[in-house]
């Protein structure tokens, strides 16, 4: 069983919904958290970063986490079709994590209009 | 600041052949790493350095090698291809700050078909 996991998709919906992605994991040495955005053909992105329970908010994106039952999550607001991307989570344990980062499989996110 | 360079974009080898993926960062990042991406698997850590002259194995180091001679630089060799190692490559570098937070900045990726 992987560490991370994340439901891949693919998840279709319509411009303007609320959308919910989430990532399950074993490791409770992991402490910090973070979404990254993959457009088709590129590198990912750093989208969302936080390291404490609870909600983190960024304009239309919520990052939350619930570290006592391993579960994180990403909640897109008003979803526009240039959210349309894969959408990786990943974490390390406390501390620096040397470049090591321990990511889900990616969740395939088509906003259509 | 170009951030993150790799070449080539795209690339096709037989089997058996030697390559080098070059990954370069104008950052003067301090951590540089090597992913692939595989459908359905995300990415995975192949190898990484924490500096010039030092590098460790990551979750899926086998058939590759790497050196780091200089902060701004981290080629990945493959010693000879396998259709395995079909993939899409990646490299990053990232740098840590105050509790140890660290950000990681990707290349574009290399496409590697082995036939």
């Amino acid at each position: 069983q992987k560490e991370v996991e994340q439901d891949p998709g693919p998840l279709s919906v319509p411009e303007g919904a609320i959308v919910s992605l989430n990532c399950t994991y074993s490791n409770s040495a992991f402490q910090y958290f973070m979404w990254y955005r993959q457009y088709s053909r590129k590198g990912p992105e750093l989208l969302m970063y936080t390291y404490s329970s609870g909600n983190k908010e960024d304009g239309r994106f919520t990052a939350q986490v619930d570290k006592s039952s391993k579960y994180i999550s990403l909640f897109i607001r008003d979803s526009q079709p240039s959210d349309s991307a894969t959408y990786l989570c990943a974490m390390h344990p406390r501390g620096t994590s040397y470049g090591k980062l321990t990511f889900g499989q990616g969740t395939i996110l088509t906003v259509h209009p | 600041n170009a951030g993150v360079t790799q070449t080539p974009k795209f690339q096709v080898l037989k089997t058996g052949q030697s390559m080098t993926l070059q990954c370069a960062q104008d950052m003067n990042h301090e951590y540089m790493s090597w992913y692939r991406q595989d459908p359905g698997m995300g990415l995975r850590l192949i190898h990484y350095s924490v500096g010039a002259g030092i590098t460790d194995q990551g979750e899926v180091p086998n058939g590759y090698n790497v050196s780091r001679s200089t902060t701004e630089d981290f080629p990945l060799r493959l010693l000879s291809a396998a259709p395995s190692q079909t993939s899409v490559y990646f490299c990053a570098s990232s740098y840590s700050w105050g509790r140890g937070d660290t950000e990681a900045f990707f290349g574009q990726g290399t496409r590697l078909t082995v036939v």
